[in-house]
């Protein structure tokens, strides 16, 4: 099965912006792979923020966008709070199985 | 509400079995794929296998395929996780997860496998 890699850690100043990224060992992500990008907190259930690339639920925090960009789906956050440092993982789906990559996690300091 | 309950985890033997139960409640089970996650301690997300809205189509990842098997009852509302031939690396917190775009998740269950 496939290997999705994300950036081990980033940190974000608050009120910054960073963009987090989601790649495929099997070449350039699409809107194919629908996307997913999760957060989770300590001892938190995950809790889905973008489905489908760029789509949001309705407790998705409207700082927080997705897209695809050089390749790779990405999670933007803009206009960081202490509250959303958090772990972040993405998902891409293979027609059927899905795959989660290794998570990023976000220190916002 | 929506509510997904996961039960039946616990501490096994290497070699040993387990059901896993997920129960939910305040949404239509029966329109939706079902998945099963796993989490081992300090670890990332690992997605374990989903499952077709009626039962018919089954995806498994490659560390578990062979071993386990996901299941549903859309009359109970209730997906299922059968796991057989335990390995220690199978130690993880388990949930399951469903809805139109992953709506929603489960606490998770515990499953221990160790002698």
């Amino acid at each position: 099965q496939a290997v999705v890699t994300q950036e081990p850690s980033l940190s974000v100043s608050p009120g910054g912006t960073v963009t987090l990224t989601c790649g495929s060992s099997t070449g350039t992500v699409t809107s194919g792979h629908r996307p997913y990008w999760f957060q989770q907190k300590p001892g938190q259930a995950p809790r889905t923020l973008i489905y489908d690339t760029s789509n949001k639920h309705s407790w998705t925090p409207a700082r927080f966008s997705g897209s695809l960009l050089g390749g790779k789906a990405t999670l933007t956050l803009s206009g960081a709070q202490p509250e959303d440092e958090a772990e972040y993982f993405c998902l891409l789906t293979y027609s059927g199985p899905w795959v989660f990559g290794g998570g990023t996690k976000l220190t916002v300091l | 509400e929506v509510q997904l309950v996961e039960s039946g985890g616990g501490l096994v033997q290497p070699g040993g079995s387990l059901r896993l139960s997920c129960a939910a409640s305040g949404f239509t089970f029966s329109r939706f794929w079902m998945t099963w996650v796993r989490q081992a301690p300090g670890k990332g997300l690992e997605w374990v296998a989903n499952i077709k809205e009626d039962g018919s189509v089954q995806y498994y990842a490659d560390s578990v395929k062979g071993r386990f098997t996901i299941s549903r009852d859309n009359a109970k509302n209730s997906l299922y996780l059968h796991m057989n031939n335990l390995r220690a690396e199978d130690t993880a917190v388990y949930s399951c997860e469903g809805g139109a775009d992953a709506d929603y998740w489960g606490q998770g269950t515990l499953v221990t496998v160790s002698s």
